[in-house]
């Protein structure tokens, strides 16, 4: 079967560092996408990991471990225009989605 | 930057009509998608379709659902005849330049609702 698990709702303050988990079960999976989504936008790129180990791309960083089915999404320097929908899917060969993370920041 | 386009914006029909949803997708990609959002719930994903043929299709694209891509630009969506159900949000993809999908970049959207 396929499964993504994310936390339903995060809240941090800005400027602090945020993580935000993901754990899947998917069958032909060849990597785990983090997207960001503004409510009523459309998806955006943030990462995209296929090996094990952290990826750093400015204030995200993004974390992968396959054997345990497990990555996380790493945000520092919250700002507030981070507050939006954060998207863990795994690539297989479509995207299965997890219901997201909506992260709150509070000034 | 180049990016996906979709029209129309918004669609607005009557149930059992038939609609056609729109997308332009990134000129150098080889691999394109539909997803639909129902307002509240996940991303869930449609259809694939590369070198002119589905790939891959999810058990909501029944028979009701078609995509083609009619010229060397264009993709598009057509649901047949639309029920109260199939309000959603829905978002073309592409991706891929050679043979792998690569990431998928999304489309702005197109909100359809059905009354």
């Amino acid at each position: 079967g396929q499964n993504i698990d994310q936390p339903t709702e995060m809240t941090a303050t800005e400027g602090a560092i945020v993580q935000i988990n993901c754990t899947y079960q998917t069958s032909g999976f060849n990597g785990l996408f983090w997207y960001q989504q503004h409510a009523g936008e459309a998806p955006t790129f943030l990462s995209y990991n296929v090996l094990d180990g952290l990826e750093e791309k400015g204030r995200f960083s993004s974390f992968l471990s396959r054997s345990k089915g497990y990555s996380y999404l790493l945000l520092k320097e919250l700002q507030m225009k981070d507050s939006a929908s954060y998207l863990c899917a795994g690539n297989t060969d479509k995207l299965i989605f997890g219901t997201g993370t909506r992260l709150q920041v509070f000034p | 930057e180049p990016e996906v386009t979709q029209t129309p914006s918004h669609q607005v029909t009557q149930m059992g009509q038939e609609v056609i949803l729109r997308c332009v997708p990134i000129s150098n990609h080889l691999y394109f998608y539909w997803y639909r959002q129902i307002l509240g719930q996940k991303v869930e994903f449609l259809v694939s379709f590369y070198n002119n043929e589905i790939s891959e299709k999810s058990e909501i694209f029944d028979d009701q659902f078609s995509v083609e891509r009619p010229d060397g630009s264009n993709f598009t969506l057509k649901i047949r005849s639309t029920k109260l159900e199939d309000s959603a949000m829905y978002f073309c993809a592409s991706g891929g330049t050679s043979g792998n999908q690569e990431t998928q970049y999304f489309g702005p959207g197109t909100r359809l609702l059905v009354l």
